[in-house]
């Protein structure tokens, strides 16, 4: 089965600290994702990477950075948590599609985050 | 980009078919339709996924319109753990791998 992990499934933040959220998979995926689920807004990705040390914006990076050392690990940075940063964080991975080809493989999702900013 | 639209929810009884509507009417040739759900306290799960032919597997089957503007995902017993958020979601060919999740639609199963 593939796993994708995430550090915590609940975390309590002050405003102005910085954290991390880290998220590992064990299926040897190239893509990894960071998504944030809000009511009313759904899922909006952050960020994504394709291979290690490599970083693509989602649709709302902002107060957001990424860091991909290894392969197996994807983690998420909030330089200075604010409060509307309060949300649930997914994780999610694949194999590299071929999309060219229209060859696009599923999304492993984690269980997630849910990260209160107080 | 071609979106899709779905109804904000549906309601089934258990161990009958439900069938769920997405509607994609300015789809491309290029698009593949996807769908994904999210369980209650869960991160989302692949469906299925087609382009043009009706697909089958374990979980669900897809039927997709012959002129692509619309498609349906099909269970063919729900059951209470087929209770979830479905997401109808377009991929393009030579685009990005990134799904672009709407609000999708609440699918209630009742005993």
């Amino acid at each position: 089965d593939v796993k994708v992990t995430q550090s915590s499934r609940y975390l309590v933040k002050r405003t102005g600290e910085k954290v991390f959220l880290e998220c590992v998979q064990d299926m040897d995926h190239e893509n990894m994702f960071w998504y944030r689920q809000d009511p009313g807004l759904g899922l909006r990705l952050i960020y994504f990477s394709y291979d290690v040390k490599m970083k693509e914006k989602g649709d709302i990076p902002e107060g957001y950075s990424v860091s991909r050392e290894k392969k197996e690990r994807f983690s998420l940075i909030l330089e200075s948590a604010s409060t509307n940063q309060t949300s649930m964080y997914l994780c999610a991975s694949s194999f590299r599609g071929e999309v060219w080809a229209g060859k696009f493989y599923e999304q492993y999702f984690g269980p997630g985050t849910r990260l209160t900013v107080t | 980009d071609a979106k899709t639209t779905q109804p904000n929810s549906m309601e089934s009884n258990e161990e009958e078919p439900v069938h769920l509507p997405c509607n994609h009417s300015t789809i491309s040739g290029t698009d593949y339709i996807h769908w994904y759900r999210q369980l209650p306290s869960q991160g989302p799960e692949y469906v299925i996924h087609g382009l043009t032919s009706n697909v089958n597997n374990r979980m669900a089957s897809l039927a997709i319109a012959e002129d692509r503007k619309s498609s349906t995902l099909i269970l063919h017993r729900a059951t209470l753990r087929d209770a979830a958020v479905y997401y109808c979601i377009l991929l393009t060919q030579g685009g990005s791998e990134k799904l672009v999740f709407g609000k999708g639609m609440k699918l209630t199963v009742n005993p």
